[in-house]
């Protein structure tokens, strides 16, 4: 069965540091992976994906993850952490033989200080 | 283009009562997902259209709830009688035929409480 593991709770880091966001999944094919973030009030915002190729993804807003398929790991990544960076982000994984259905993580609160 | 849309935003219910929540995916999108949130957990799959026709209920808890997408249009989703445990965010996504390695795109959720 498909499962998405974000063993964070919570990530605090000041403005300016590097922040990850943990992310490991297990899936029966090639895994289709997706960062979401959910800003206050919001609804999920599509942050960037893994498919195929090369294992370094960049996404929107400054954000990157790495695919590492022997760790069967997808961790979120930007190098330098902004106030407004602070949200709620969702990892997601889909079987690549399967249709539809993307399963989430349990989300990690990204907390950024001044 | 307009986005993912779905009302309301927040209902507020006592136990036994009915809710029916609506959602409007993007135009042209045949793929169509109901998601629920309970506090400070994952984000659980529901169930999946393909125009009118539903193709994953995997996820619907028991059978008072009720999804319908008449037409393969907009979709509501019904809980009859409403239960304390079904308190949560439902969150409806869509997304364009066939696309497997694509994002879905996400509404802003409506927050049902059940009192």
């Amino acid at each position: 069965a498909q499962s998405v593991a974000q063993p964070e709770d919570q990530v605090n880091v000041a403005e300016g540091n590097p922040l990850t966001v943990k992310c490991t999944y297990s899936v029966s094919g090639n895994p289709y992976l997706f960062w979401y973030v959910q800003y206050p009030n919001r609804g999920l915002q599509f942050l960037l994906k893994y498919i195929t190729g090369d294992n370094l993804v960049k996404g929107s807003y400054g954000f990157e993850a790495e695919f590492n398929k022997s760790q069967t790991s997808f961790h979120l990544k930007k190098p330098s952490a902004l106030v407004n960076d602070s949200a709620l982000y969702f990892c997601a994984v889909r079987d690549g033989s399967v249709r539809g259905k993307l399963i989430f993580g349990q989300g990690t609160e990204l907390s950024v200080k001044p | 283009e307009a986005g993912v849309t779905q009302f309301p935003s927040h209902s507020v219910i006592e136990k036994g009562q009915t809710v029916t929540l609506r959602c409007d995916p993007i135009s042209g999108h045949d793929n169509l997902y109901w998601y629920r949130r309970v506090m400070g957990k994952e984000i659980k799959f529901l169930l999946h259209f393909v125009k009118e026709s539903k193709q994953d209920e995997s996820g619907m808890p028991n059978n008072r709830f009720l999804a319908e997408r008449t037409g393969g249009t907009y979709s509501t989703l019904k809980v009859q009688p409403a239960e304390l445990e079904d308190s949560g965010v439902y969150f409806c996504a869509s997304s364009q035929a066939g696309a497997n390695t694509g994002e879905l795109f996400f509404g802003e959720g409506s927050r049902l409480t059940v009192l």
